[in-house]
């Protein structure tokens, strides 16, 4: 089956400098790379995904990229804000009914004053 | 759109002691439907997950149980709690087709004394 690893486990900025996280899979037939934010006490919220059919997407400060050739993806977070304060989650699947996402470990961000 | 209720979102239950947590989708047919927990400071593990009313597929071996009474409702259920089953409890839900994004509720935050 398939393998996320995840690093950082933590990672701590400062306001305004860039956060990067990033991603390996096992799975070469893997398709779909979404990424997760999740605030304390809260369930996790989808904030970007990738399809294997392109290298880059943006969404205003956040960007990810993904590298099929070597199996890994990362999440790039510009202009961190206290707000970007969370633990991020990357995902992989493949397409199929009986497909299910499989997590990494998570990326506990603190973005500090 | 569609929506996806859990609760109760937290719930202090002593050791030995019965479970049932419930989880709707609304505004949508058919959908996969997952529960996952999450051990404090932890990642996403799966716990369960249906394709259909009565189709139940169980991940780990564990205390809980998982029952889909009807295409939109999920519940998770367990006779005896142990100690072991604190944790944060997150239901979520796809579609096969279209964007089959994986959405999750707010989660409910179990507490076993």
């Amino acid at each position: 089956g398939e393998n996320v690893e995840q690093h950082p486990s933590t990672l701590s900025v400062q306001e305004g400098d860039s956060a990067v996280i990033k991603c390996t899979y096992s799975d070469s037939a893997s398709n779909y790379f979404p990424w997760y934010k999740q605030e304390l006490g809260k369930g996790p919220q989808l904030i970007i995904d990738i399809r294997s059919n392109v290298g880059e997407k943006k969404d205003q400060r956040i960007a990810v990229t993904l590298n099929k050739t070597a199996k890994h993806f990362s999440l790039h977070i510009t202009e961190t804000q206290p707000e970007d304060s969370a633990v991020y989650f990357c995902a992989a699947r493949r397409t199929g009914t009986a497909s299910k996402l499989t997590f990494g470990t998570g990326t506990r961000l603190q973005v500090t004053l | 759109s569609q929506t996806i209720h859990q609760w109760p979102a937290t719930l202090v239950q002593p050791v030995g002691s019965p479970l049932s947590l419930e989880c709707t989708v609304e505004g949508t047919s058919n959908p996969n439907l997952y529960w996952y927990r999450q051990a404090a400071g932890r990642g996403l593990q799966l716990l369960f997950y249906s394709v259909g009313i009565g189709q139940i597929s169980s991940e780990v071996p564990q205390n809980l149980s998982a029952s889909r009474p009807q295409d939109r409702q999920f519940i998770l259920s367990s006779k005896k709690l142990l100690l072991s089953d604190s944790g944060f409890y997150l239901c979520a839900w796809d579609r096969v087709t279209g964007a089959n994004v994986l959405t999750f509720g707010a989660g409910s935050r179990l507490t076993v004394l």
